[in-house]
């Protein structure tokens, strides 16, 4: 089983929808949660960091943390063909050190 | 946020010739560096880490003699691809994360290097 599961799509949806775009994952160390955003052929862009369970928004974009199920998710409000990219999920755990497991991405394509 | 610049931003090399990729933070101080390379539709996977000064910790399985990483400034970090096979082909990405920031870590565009 690996560490971290995302479902890679693509996901599709009308502009305007509300995406949702999960992780599941399976070490319990895990405490440090993040989203970022990939557009083709470039470097990862943060998007959203937190560290506990509950929401955490930022305009258009809400992270969601459940530890005790170990899923995280983020959500997309109003989405925009500009949000056409891949998603991926990223965590680390508490050693002091800031390595980060990644998800595979999922792709997402917001049509007009 | 903060900005990470990869130079260059393709290559292509011949099987057998070494190949060296700068990153470099341009408005912050990189205490630490990460490489990572991504396979087409596949995650990010570290390679190695590496803090300035310090030799770079590689991630198990990982070539440390075939991927040579220098961090010798807090801004500028160098990957070099020695005898490379065109199994290196692949897209790699540096992160640059600021002391006292840890988890927050700002990529680069990534290099895609193609071996023939």
């Amino acid at each position: 089983q690996k560490e971290v599961e995302q479902d890679p799509g693509p996901l599709s949806v009308p502009e305007g929808a509300i995406v949702s775009l999960n992780c599941t994952y399976s070490n319990s160390a895990f405490q440090y949660f993040m989203w970022y955003r990939q557009y083709s052929r470039k470097g990862p862009e943060l998007l959203m960091y937190t560290y506990s369970s509950g929401n955490k928004e930022d305009g258009r974009f809400t992270a969601q943390v459940d530890k005790s199920s170990k899923y995280i998710s983020l959500f997309i409000r109003d989405s925009q063909p500009s949000d056409s990219a891949t998603y991926l999920c990223a965590m680390s755990d508490y050693s002091g050190y800031s390595t980060l497991t990644f998800g595979k991405g999922t792709m997402l394509l917001v049509s007009p | 946020g903060a900005v990470v610049s990869q130079h260059p931003s393709w290559v292509i090399c011949k099987s057998g010739t070494s190949v060296k990729i700068e990153c470099r933070s341009l408005d912050f101080q990189a205490t630490t560096m990460f490489w990572y390379r991504q396979f087409p539709k596949q995650s990010l996977m570290l390679m190695a880490t590496s803090n300035e000064g310090s030799k770079a910790t590689y991630e198990q399985g990982v070539e440390k003699d075939k991927f040579l990483i220098n961090h010798a400034s807090l801004t500028l970090s160098t990957l070099t691809v020695t005898s490379a096979h065109p199994e290196d082909s692949s897209f790699y990405i540096c992160s640059g994360e600021e002391e006292g920031a840890t988890y927050e870590q700002y990529f680069g565009p990534g290099t895609r290097l193609t071996v023939t």
